[in-house]
Order: C-alpha cells, then sequence, then structure tokens
C-alpha cells in the first residue's frame, strides 16, 4: 500500500545551516505530495507541495522537489533559523487513497543561535 | 475564512466520564478528517467523511469512540467512558479533495487529559 518513510529525528542545526530532511514514499497511483511544519502547542501547517513528477514546491525559503525516479520528496532550506524550530511531516495524497493522507512520522528540528 | 475551528481547545477530565469534541471545517470543503496525535504513536487518522458520509473508520481504536457528521459545517467525537489512555491532542482537518490538490488543512487541535 501507500506510505511515507521520513528521516528520523531529531535534527540538531546552528542557525544559518544547510538543511535536509529526507522523505521516501511507496505509491500506487499518481499522489501529491506535501511537507507539513507543526510549531509547538499549535496545529499542521501546510508548508509546501507539489502535485505532478519534477513539481517543485516552495516557500519560506523552503524547497522540495518531486522526483519520480528516486520516490523522494526531500525538504531543503539553505539558511536555517531559530524560528524554523519545528517538527516537520511529509505526507501523500491521491485519489485512489480516498483522498487521505499518508503521514510520515515526523521529523523534529531544533535550531540553535 | 476563519479556517478550521475546534472546540475546546482543552479538555480535562475523569476516567469514565463522556468527552465531546467539535469540529466546524471550512466552507466548500468536502472532506473531513479526525486525527490523534501521542509521543507514543505519533499521528493517527481516525476517521474521515466525505459529504458528512462516514468513508473509512479503520482507525477509531474501539467501540468507545464514535464520530458523526449531522451536516457539512459541523462534525463531533465522542469518548464514552474515556480512559486515561485517550489522552493526547485531537486533530481535525478539511480538505475540498481533487479541486484542491488534496490539501488538508488543520484545527488548532484540543488538548484531552483524562485523569
Amino acid at each position: 500500500g501507500d506510505s511515507v518513510t521520513q528521516m528520523e529525528g531529531p535534527v540538531t542545526l546552528s542557525e544559518e545551516a544547510f538543511l535536509t530532511i529526507n522523505c521516501t514514499y511507496t505509491a500506487t497511483g499518481y499522489p501529491s505530495l506535501f511537507w507539513y511544519v507543526q510549531y509547538p502547542g499549535e496545529g499542521l501547517q501546510l508548508l509546501l507541495k507539489a502535485t505532478k513528477a519534477d513539481d517543485k514546491g516552495s516557500n519560506k525559503g523552503f524547497e522540495a522537489t518531486y522526483r519520480k525516479e528516486t520516490t523522494s520528496f526531500h525538504l531543503e532550506k539553505g539558511s536555517v533559523q531559530v524560528s524554523d524550530s519545528a517538527v516537520y511531516f511529509c505526507a501523500l495524497g491521491a485519489s485512489n487513497t480516498g483522498n487521505q493522507f499518508y503521514f510520515g512520522t515526523g521529523t523534529s528540528l531544533t535550531v540553535i543561535p | 475564512d476563519a479556517g478550521v475551528i475546534q472546540s475546546p481547545r482543552h479538555e480535562v477530565t475523569e476516567m469514565g466520564q463522556e468527552v465531546t469534541l467539535r469540529c466546524k471545517p471550512i466552507s466548500g470543503h468536502d472532506y473531513l478528517f479526525w486525527y490523534r496525535q501521542t509521543m507514543m504513536r505519533g499521528l493517527e487518522l481516525l476517521i474521515y467523511f466525505n459529504n458528512n458520509v462516514p468513508i473509512d473508520d479503520s482507525g477509531m481504536p474501539e467501540d468507545r469512540f464514535s464520530a458523526k457528521m449531522p451536516n457539512a459545517s459541523f462534525s463531533t467525537l465522542k469518548i464514552q467512558p474515556s480512559e486515561p489512555r485517550d489522552s493526547a491532542v485531537y486533530f481535525c482537518a478539511s480538505s475540498p479533495g481533487v479541486a484542491g490538490g488534496y490539501e488538508q488543512y488543520f484545527g488548532p487541535g484540543t488538548r484531552l487529559t483524562v485523569t
């Protein structure tokens, strides 16, 4: 069945460091891929998405490219800030899954000054 | 738009009591999802609705849990009787489905503590 495998955390980086959080997926159809972010005490917010192969989603300096050949959707940011400290979730959704999402386990990121 | 609205934001109750969590989805969204989040189990899908009809409730832990969606603007998740292991944050999310690229919009959550 469809699933998402996400890089284990926690991840601790210094401010202005480069961030990569790996995400790979398994899907029988043509899913859309998402990254959500959860700040402490809050709900999940959509960070970025890509709906087809080779699409690049971007928002707030974060980027992820939908790679069908490697079934990946890795999240990257060139220079992280303390305010980026949060939990990041990779997710997959498609019509053949009944529009439900398959979420990764989440990766906790802490950025230190 | 006000986004997905959940109430209450916090609930503390004693074991054995009935708990009702409420959700108002974004207007025009056809799908509504209930999730539970704990440190041990992460984010779990409990049940979801399409056009007010339950589609998949396989994630509902046991018969103590029930969910309804009487109309397009309101859903409830009920736990009766509650147990300490039900302590978690419960999220409601809504989605326009394929029309919106399957994107889900989450509410702020209800933090439930059962003592």
